[in-house]
């Protein structure tokens, strides 16, 4: 495709289920991030793939919070046991990853809502 | 750690006035800055980057900043607003050998007729 694509765009989920989110990156582009959007909170850092080296997942609030990324490509964002607090926008992003400095495109966000 | 810090909240301003957001950034190494808009109900958008060079650089929609190293600010500006300018707009920072961006709260730009 010619973004980021994100998938669900929104999900309304009951506190203690567990929930899964989708980002397939654009094509060719060896880094995705996952961020998180809450209001008044700016983008937090969640988890960030390059390639085939070890994911940096330093950014990630709890154990409940866990990513993967099939293939090189699709990646998933799964969090277990939700609560009221993890309602925000989970942001997927990718960059080529070649370079230090390289432009990061956005998707448009998996609006979560826990309930 | 870096860290990116935007002071203002909230920028009120009428159409066709001049806009300077402010960011200040902390860092122990070389870092490249950028700033993003995020429009209302879209994702965030690239305005501008600073990687290196010339420490006054252009992006688009008429927006431009200026990278101060001393200061360890890089503020965005544009001279004369627009109704559709309405959005938040976020600064960030990566480190010179990472491309992990860490981003300011952000400040929401509101312009009024």
């Amino acid at each position: 495709g010619a973004g980021v694509s994100q998938s669900p765009s929104n999900k309304v989920t009951e506190k203690g289920k567990d929930v899964e989110l989708r980002c397939d990156p654009i094509s060719g582009h060896t880094a995705l991030y996952w961020y998180r959007q809450s209001l008044g909170q700016g983008l937090e850092f969640l988890i960030y793939f390059q390639g085939n080296s070890a994911p940096d997942k330093s950014g990630l609030p709890s154990d409940r919070f866990s990513a993967e990324r099939t293939g090189g490509s699709v990646s998933t964002l799964t969090i277990q046991r939700t609560q009221q607090e993890d309602s925000a926008v989970y942001l997927c992003a990718s960059s080529f990853g070649g370079s230090p400095g390289d432009t990061i495109y956005f998707g448009e966000g998996s609006w979560l809502t826990v309930v | 750690a870096q860290s990116v810090t935007q002071l203002d909240s909230q920028v009120p301003v009428f159409e066709e006035a001049p806009v300077e957001l402010r960011c200040n950034y902390s860092s122990s190494v070389s870092v490249y800055l950028f700033w993003y808009v995020q429009y209302p109900n879209q994702g965030l958008q690239l305005l501008l980057k600073y990687l290196s060079g010339s420490t006054l650089v252009k992006g688009i929609n008429g927006f431009e900043a200026e990278f101060n190293k001393s200061q360890t600010s890089f503020h965005l500006r544009k001279p004369s607003v627009h109704i559709s300018d309405t959005a938040e707009y976020f600064c960030a920072v990566s480190e010179g050998n990472t491309d992990k961006l860490i981003f300011g709260t952000g400040t929401r730009l509101q312009v009024f007729p």
